[in-house]
């Protein structure tokens, strides 16, 4: 059982290039979250898939795109990054919205825009 | 909109010293729960306690204890006779009927062996 999984771990993109991060996980969950941490804010919401088949924007969504491909998988993709996305990216999920229940995060993908 | 507030970026303790993170919250929701969340050095975030808005009763887990008190809007948290491996940065959350959580900025706690 392997939880949250993220791929890849670490990249450094160039100013411009475009990537998709991607995110799995086991646990038969509805729910799965794309935030982002930069140094002194917290973790910020990009977007969310409350069910299969459908995707919010969340706090911070300029600049990123998102699919939902399956239950299992949420991806997330920079389609021209800039040096303001670099950060660190977690995916995380949980059961059925309005459940209020904890969420369950991924190890993070450090991104690196030069 | 829902607003996390943990005022304290940096808390730097001896071992085996107390410490207690603040957290307040904001949220127009009466149904709402709250979460803390560790990040060790090595990165991942780890899930530590939810509590709901309902239950003020305070919570102790070995050597973690949580207050929460409706009344000032804050959940705190309090690691008794810190150890090195307490070192981590620990996040205060706030869930919306969405599921979407609102963290605050983090504590950085340090324990000086």
């Amino acid at each position: 059982n392997a939880g949250v999984t993220q791929t890849p771990k670490f990249q450094v993109l160039k100013t411009g290039q475009s990537m998709t991060l991607q995110c799995a996980q086991d646990m038969n969950h509805n729910s799965m979250y794309w935030y982002r941490q930069d140094p002194g804010m917290g973790l910020r919401l990009i977007y969310y898939s409350a069910s299969e088949g459908t995707t919010d924007k969340g706090e911070v969504p300029n600049g990123y795109n998102v699919s939902r491909l399956n239950k299992r998988e949420f991806s997330l993709r920079l389609e021209s990054a800039a040096p303001s996305q670099t950060s660190v990216y977690f995916c995380a999920s949980g059961p059925l919205t309005g459940s209020f229940s904890e969420q369950y995060f991924g190890p993070g993908t450090r991104l690196t825009v030069t | 909109a829902q607003k996390v507030t943990q005022a304290q970026t940096e808390i730097s303790v001896v071992e085996k010293e107390d410490v207690t993170l603040d957290c307040v919250y904001e949220t127009r929701d009466t149904t709402y729960y709250l979460f803390w969340y560790k990040q060790p050095p090595s990165g991942e975030l780890v899930f530590l306690i939810r509590r709901n808005s309902f239950d003020e009763q305070n919570e102790i887990s070995g050597r973690y204890s949580w207050n929460f008190q409706k009344s000032t809007s804050s959940f705190n948290f309090t690691i008794t006779a810190s150890q090195v491996v307490d070192s981590a940065v620990y996040f205060c959350a706030l869930i919306d009927g969405n599921n979407r959580l609102a963290f605050g900025k983090g504590n950085q706690v340090v324990v000086i062996p």
